[in-house]
């Protein structure tokens, strides 16, 4: 069955770059979105596509991808992005809504 | 700015039916994709289906036996009915909006606050 797969855990120190990844088959046909994740609140997407990022959303999150891996890239890390992000695509039918399983990252 | 809210019972008893109601303001429901994901506790998302603005409807897998999305535009409202529930259906339930942005993308733009639900006896 189709799946996407991401790294449980990830940290990354104050104003540094951090990359988090997703894998999945399915990444080979569909580009991936991500959403972030704060506690409390609902997930709010932070860039779509090809770098497409909704309004208010820093440039510091870009995305590329490479065979069956997506990956979302924050530079200048800042405190406020300590937060779950979790991969989206569609599945091997063409379902739109196909997440991975989250990755929490946390700001040192 | 679209906004969408949440509304139902916090309570459910194992084999009933959950059933959840969506208001939507600020945007037509004549266009977009509108759409149920559940998180349970401590866990991930999981996308439940969505019914589009044609009136098609489109369900997980995983849940399509069971569940039902119906949007009612006279009254800006989206439905979900999930049927036989066990406590494995215990999650925070939202509403959310999404949207084809290219030729396969597709992306969940807006979404409510979120309703706790609890399976139990």
């Amino acid at each position: 069955s189709s799946e996407l797969t991401q790294d449980p855990d990830v940290s990354v120190a104050l104003g540094q770059t951090v990359r988090i990844t997703c894998q999945g088959e399915t990444l080979r046909s569909y580009n991936a979105d991500w959403y972030q994740q704060k506690p409390g609140q609902a997930p709010a997407v932070v860039i779509y596509g090809e770098n497409q990022r909704p309004s208010g959303i820093s440039d510091r999150f870009s995305v590329s991808k490479s065979g069956n891996t997506a990956s979302l890239t924050i530079t200048g890390t800042q405190a406020e992005d300590e937060a779950d992000y979790y991969c989206k695509s569609r599945d091997a039918s063409g379902n739109v809504g196909l997440f991975g399983g989250g990755t929490r990252l946390t700001v040192l | 700015q679209v906004q969408l809210q949440e509304s139902g019972p916090g309570l459910v008893k194992p084999s009933e039916t959950l059933s959840l109601t969506c208001s939507v303001s600020g945007a037509s429901m004549r266009s977009h994709y509108w759409s149920w994901i559940r998180q349970p506790p401590g866990k991930g998302l999981e996308w439940i289906g969505y019914f589009s603005y044609s009136g098609r409807t489109n369900y997980n897998p995983s849940l399509d036996s069971r569940v039902t999305i119906s949007v009612d535009t006279s009254k800006s409202q989206s439905s979900l009915r999930l049927r036989s529930v066990t406590a494995a259906d215990t999650a925070v339930y939202y509403c959310v909006r999404g949207l084809f942005y290219d030729s396969s993308g597709f992306l969940f733009d807006s979404w409510g606050q979120g309703t706790r639900v609890t399976v139990s006896s």
